[in-house]
């Protein structure tokens, strides 16, 4: 039973567009959510995160946005890059643990 | 410049031999942490250790097992490979933070 869920596995996108990748989750209980961006034989690197205390936090190109009421989170990418390629995951943690639950990611790739 | 190290980033061996992945890191993490991840698949917690003489089973039943008998160091052996082994293998640590939440580049692990 997935507690995140990630529902686009690809997504494809223009240069210079905008890219908004989704994740929803089940459990009320978490808190605080982040997003990795993985490269093939790579390992996932920390990306942007959101409290849930917040509906939004922008880092740059990268902007997250929290719906708690519909336990939606999105990640926005201003403009899309071809370095943007990778696989997005999102994670979610519930209050007082140290493990994130991961989706099962979604492919975007930006065509120059 | 990675602060946590996996070995070897690529392994291909024969089925029922005994294999230990390596992992150090050197920022002083007491939260040690193994991944098994596929392509298209959510990243599955197989074991996890808060410091030293401490390991715990993840959510996903693994045959392998981990030790951690130094802070910087948290080994995974696998004592019999099976082709159903195969997959990648992701270890990270933290120091609680979820910032701090870092991921070594994987081993990808082939059983023939």
């Amino acid at each position: 039973d997935q507690q995140v869920k990630q529902n686009s596995p690809s997504l494809s996108v223009q240069e210079g567009r905008i890219s908004i990748l989704n994740c929803d989750y089940t459990n009320s209980m978490f808190d605080y959510f982040l997003w990795y961006k993985k490269y093939p034989a790579e390992g996932p690197t920390f990306l942007i995160s959101i409290s849930s205390i917040k509906d939004k936090n922008e880092d740059g190109r990268f902007t997250v946005f929290l719906n708690k009421s519909a336990k939606h989170l999105s990640l926005h990418i201003v403009p899309s890059q071809p370095g943007d390629s990778a696989v997005y995951f999102c994670a979610a943690i519930k209050g007082g643990s140290y493990i994130p639950t991961f989706g099962r990611g979604t492919s975007l790739i930006v065509h120059p | 410049e990675a602060d946590i190290y996996q070995t070897p980033r690529y392994l291909v061996i024969g089925t029922g031999k005994k294999i230990t992945l390596e992992c150090s890191q050197t920022m002083g993490h007491d939260k040690m942490y193994w991944y098994q991840q596929d392509p298209g698949m959510e990243l599955h917690l197989i074991h996890y250790s808060y410091g030293v003489n401490s390991t715990e089973k993840g959510d996903l039943s693994s045959e392998s097992t981990v030790s951690r008998i130094r802070t910087e160091h948290f080994p995974l052996t696998l004592e019999s490979a099976r082709p159903s082994h195969t997959s990648q293998y992701l270890c990270a640590s933290s120091g609680g933070d979820p910032y701090g939440y870092t991921f070594g580049s994987g081993t990808r692990l082939t059983v023939v």
